[in-house]
């Protein structure tokens, strides 16, 4: 079955303490991407990736890493967590970035993350 | 940048037609306009887009106006399962071959039994 894994789906950790969310998807796609979801502020971009080794900022990068070794992982990083990272991260993928005007972006289910 | 205006939230009866509508009056040319749409407690997912002319799929259909600065999404027969946030997004180009979906706050659809 298609699709895009995040794990953990629910994590509560403190501030400071560094943590990893895993993004994999099995569908051969070249562009990756996360969001946070936040109320009242929608989903905002916070780092994608065109194809492996080129990833780019979106529009809420601050106190976030990615790395895009491989084609199917783009794990996000938070190296030291504060209270206002509690969110819920989504990641997506497509194709190709060259289709992203015509092409679907698939999300995975979602990881909320809550930063004491 | 281009945006979108959605009502925040709208309401309809089940198995009646539902029309979400989507002003972006600073459309560009080579913007296409998407809609995704968010179940409770899911990631978003990809419902339609088009150009210029009006499509139709299994889930929906997307009127385009003539002079494309504004869109309807029409679900023709809203079900339970049809309530959700629903995004209208245009996809920008922003340089090097590439595009980029900007999410807005969305529509939420009630939908009574």
């Amino acid at each position: 079955e298609a699709q895009v894994t995040q794990n953990p789906r629910y994590l509560i950790t403190v501030t400071g303490k560094k943590l990893t969310v895993t993004c994999s998807q099995n569908m051969n796609h070249e562009y990756m991407s996360w969001y946070r979801q936040d109320p009242g502020l929608g989903l905002r971009q916070i780092y994608y990736s065109m194809n492996v080794e080129v990833t780019d900022k979106g529009d809420v990068p601050e106190g976030y890493k990615v790395s895009r070794k491989e084609k199917r992982n783009f794990p996000l990083i938070l190296e030291s967590p504060s209270p206002n990272q509690t969110s819920l991260y989504f990641c997506a993928s497509s194709l190709t970035w060259r289709l992203m005007n015509t092409g679907e972006l698939f999300f995975g289910e979602g990881s909320r993350l809550t930063v004491l | 940048d281009a945006k979108t205006t959605q009502p925040n939230s709208m309401e309809s009866n089940e198995e009646e037609p539902v029309h979400l509508p989507c002003n972006h009056s600073t459309i560009s040319g080579t913007d296409y306009i998407h809609w995704y749409r968010q179940l409770p407690s899911q990631g978003p997912e990809y419902v339609i887009h088009g150009l210029t002319s009006n499509v139709n799929n299994r889930m929906a259909s997307l009127a385009i106006a003539e002079d494309r600065k504004s869109s309807t999404l029409i679900l023709h027969r809203a079900t339970l399962r049809d309530a959700a946030v629903y995004y209208c997004i245009l996809s920008q180009y922003s340089g090097a071959g590439s595009y980029q979906l900007t999410f807005g706050k969305g529509t939420k659809l009630s939908v009574i039994p």
